[in-house]
């Protein structure tokens, strides 16, 4: 079958870094997408890798490794605002989304 | 600004009650999505479309039927909503249904079944 892993839970300070991992096993990929998603609202597109690497994107940065089945999302400079959920996505071979159910990031001062 | 809309943000219905979300978008996306999402849990695809062409996920309860009219609109009836039907409906949008392409979410509608 198809399974995102993601830890449920994570803890950080304000200013610090934290580091979200997702592991993967998918029939097929078609890139790896992160989103973020503050309690009671809509997820929002964070960042998409389809080829191996690190991409950057301000305070964001987003890692692929495809042989590896695994990903992480970097978060620096850690904000209050920041606290929210983490969802971890891959697209399958037939362009579906499988999604991970989410790590809940709490940031304490 | 080019947005997904949806109505209305809270519903509440009777167990057995039929009720209809409505989602409609501004982006001219041509694929639109329908997703259930409880708490603490990844979203699951409901439904989506591509164009008028309509996908059924497997293992999406016959309770749940989809429209969409048009390319702007699209609605979800939920014909005999159980206790266990409580949870976020999100809307999303793509551009098109696969590669590179995010996905644009809607507020959500929080469904509760009294």
């Amino acid at each position: 079958g198809q399974n995102i892993d993601q830890p449920t839970e994570m803890t950080a300070t304000e200013g610090a870094i934290v580091q979200i991992n997702c592991t993967y096993q998918t029939s097929g990929f078609n890139g790896l997408f992160w989103y973020q998603q503050h309690a009671g609202e809509a997820p929002t597109f964070l960042s998409y890798n389809v080829l191996d690497g690190l991409e950057e994107k301000g305070r964001f940065s987003s890692f692929l490794s495809r042989s590896k089945g695994y990903s992480y999302l970097l978060l620096k400079e850690l904000q209050m605002k920041d606290s929210a959920s983490y969802l971890c996505a891959v697209m399958d071979s037939n362009y579906q989304l499988i999604w991970g159910a989410g790590t809940k990031l709490i940031i304490k001062p | 600004d080019a947005m997904v809309i949806q109505n209305p943000r809270y519903q509440v219905t009777q167990f057995g009650k039929p009720v209809t979300l409505s989602c409609s978008q501004t982006l001219n996306h041509n694929v639109m999505y329908w997703y259930q999402q409880k708490s603490s849990q990844a979203p699951k695809l409901l439904f989506h479309y591509y164009d008028k062409d309509f996908n059924n996920e497997a293992d999406t309860p016959d309770n749940f039927q989809s429209r969409r009219p048009n390319t702007s609109f699209c609605f979800l009836d939920i014909r005999s909503p159980g206790l266990g039907d409580a949870a976020m409906y999100l809307c999303a949008t793509s551009k098109n249904p696969g590669g590179a392409d995010e996905q644009f979410f809607g507020p959500g509608t929080r469904l509760t079944v009294l």
